[in-house]
């Protein structure tokens, strides 16, 4: 899978969009970016995922750019609860089999959304 | 139903001890996943069950033994832990990634285990 690199932390102020980046220049044709958060103390939530176009849904928009090389994580008015480490993972889906299941998490971005 | 619900949410125990993490889910997904968690580190894939079999074992030691009984239910049984076993250890289930094209996961909050 390809590796990806996010800044350890951002900050937003709160009802202000929060743009978070991700670098996934080894990417390949078959491998999705997916992006999850977790919030202190509780297990991982999924955001939203994306091949080639960019995605909207109602947490937040995933902005890929021509190239696959990077994406943008966009949370259109950050409020406190957005306070969260994001993680950028980049994945392929390939034939059915173990190595399929295997989504690794990496270090992640911590946005602090301040009021 | 949209949850995976896992229990003991707190778990201390001793080195001798033998207890269990429960996790289980009812969406009707045939993956199932343990993680473990260290504090401030992210989280570390240990075991993955498809389709009720062992599809993947992140060499994981043998103090820790998954078990799935069913497509809704999933286990870890520990047993002669050691103190840096401590961390919150996540559940998580997903469908298949080969028919719905995608690794969505949905995870549960967590069981926080202590090892004294």
């Amino acid at each position: 899978d390809a590796k990806t690199t996010q800044p350890p932390s951002m900050d937003c102020a709160e009802g202000r969009a929060a743009n978070l980046p991700c670098n996934h220049s080894t990417i390949s044709g078959n491998e999705y970016v997916y992006w999850y958060r977790q919030i202190h103390s509780q297990g991982p939530q999924y955001i939203i995922h994306g091949l080639k176009n960019n995605e909207t849904n109602e947490m937040a928009s995933l902005i890929i750019t021509e190239d696959r090389k990077s994406s943008t994580l966009i949370l259109p008015h950050a409020t406190l609860r957005d306070t969260a480490v994001y993680y950028c993972i980049v994945r392929g889906v390939g034939d059915s089999g173990g190595s399929n299941y295997k989504l690794t998490f990496g270090k992640g971005t911590l946005l602090t959304v301040n009021p | 139903d949209t949850e995976v619900t896992q229990t003991p949410k707190h778990l201390v125990m001793g080195m001798t001890n033998k207890k269990s993490l429960k996790c289980e889910q009812h969406m009707g997904h045939r993956a199932m996943y343990w993680y473990k968690q260290k504090a401030k580190k992210p989280p570390e894939l240990m075991f993955v069950y498809s389709y009720e079999k062992l599809s993947i074992n992140e060499s994981v030691p043998s103090r820790f033994s998954p078990e799935c009984p069913n497509s809704s239910l999933l286990n870890l049984h520990l047993h002669a832990l050691q103190p840096e076993d401590s961390a919150l250890y996540l559940c998580a289930s997903s469908q298949d990634p080969a028919t719905s094209g995608a690794n969505v996961l949905t995870f549960g909050a967590g069981s926080r285990l202590t090892v004294l």
